[in-house]
């Protein structure tokens, strides 16, 4: 069955910290992709990346980076140097290539991580 | 500019009554999805529809109904038989071209709750 879980439920640091959210997932499909989604005070969730499950290069963009694990069935999300606007929610996601009954694209969230970051 | 809007923003609402949350996207995506969202909870889904003129139950779909006439439009009704509709609604959109590759977007939320 697939699922994702975030194990931290909040995390609290303080500016200037380095971060790092874990991901773990579960599937059994041998095609599949992996999102990491911000969602801020506002509610509306944020787009931040997309890795499939063919490509385990590790990602960087600006102070975010992204450690993708086929191994360990891991998909961390980096923050460096954190601000008080990376303060949010953030979601961990994952969908299947072969999901049935139509079901192709459909996301399984992960419950999501609290991040707060103190100035 | 484009994107996804739902209104309103906030929605109060009696028990036994039932309410309908609106959906409407212009970045021509063929699919869009009803997600609930509880504190600590993550996103579950409600329905999903991938075409106009079709739609899909997901995991929570008891309690809820929804259409698919207009591409641009997926209006979600919260029932009556809702027994705990107070929560956090999110709408998403996708395109459907390359399947699970492509991310979706996401509306503002609706929040509602049952007094």
């Amino acid at each position: 069955a697939q699922k994702v879980t975030q194990a931290q439920t909040e995390i609290s640091v303080v500016e200037k910290e380095d971060v790092t959210l874990d991901c773990v997932y579960e599937t059994r499909d041998t095609t599949y992709y992996l999102f990491w989604y911000k969602q801020p005070p506002s509610g509306e969730l944020v787009f931040l990346i997309r890795r499939n499950s063919f490509d385990e290069q590790n990602e960087i963009s600006g102070r975010y980076s992204w450690n993708f694990q086929k191994s360990t069935s891991s998909f961390n999300f980096t923050i460096t140097a954190s601000q008080v606007v990376d303060s949010a929610v953030y979601f961990c996601a994952l969908s299947e290539a072969h999901g049935g009954g139509g079901s192709q694209g459909n996301l399984i969230f992960g419950k999501g991580t609290k991040l707060s970051v103190k100035p | 500019d484009g994107g996804i809007t739902q209104s309103p923003k906030y929605l109060f609402r009696k028990e036994g009554q039932n309410v309908t949350l609106s959906c409407e996207q212009n970045l021509n995506h063929d699919a869009m999805y009803w997600y609930r969202q509880d504190p600590g909870q993550g996103l579950r889904l409600i329905y999903y529809s991938q075409i106009v003129n079709d739609f899909q139950k997901g995991d929570i779909a008891e309690g809820y109904s929804v259409s698919r006439e207009k591409k641009e439009s997926f209006p979600l009704t919260v029932t009556s038989a809702q027994k705990n509709p107070t929560a956090f609604y999110l709408c998403a959109s996708s395109t459907n071209r390359g399947g699970s590759y492509n991310e979706q977007f996401f509306g503002p939320g609706t929040r509602l709750t049952v007094l």
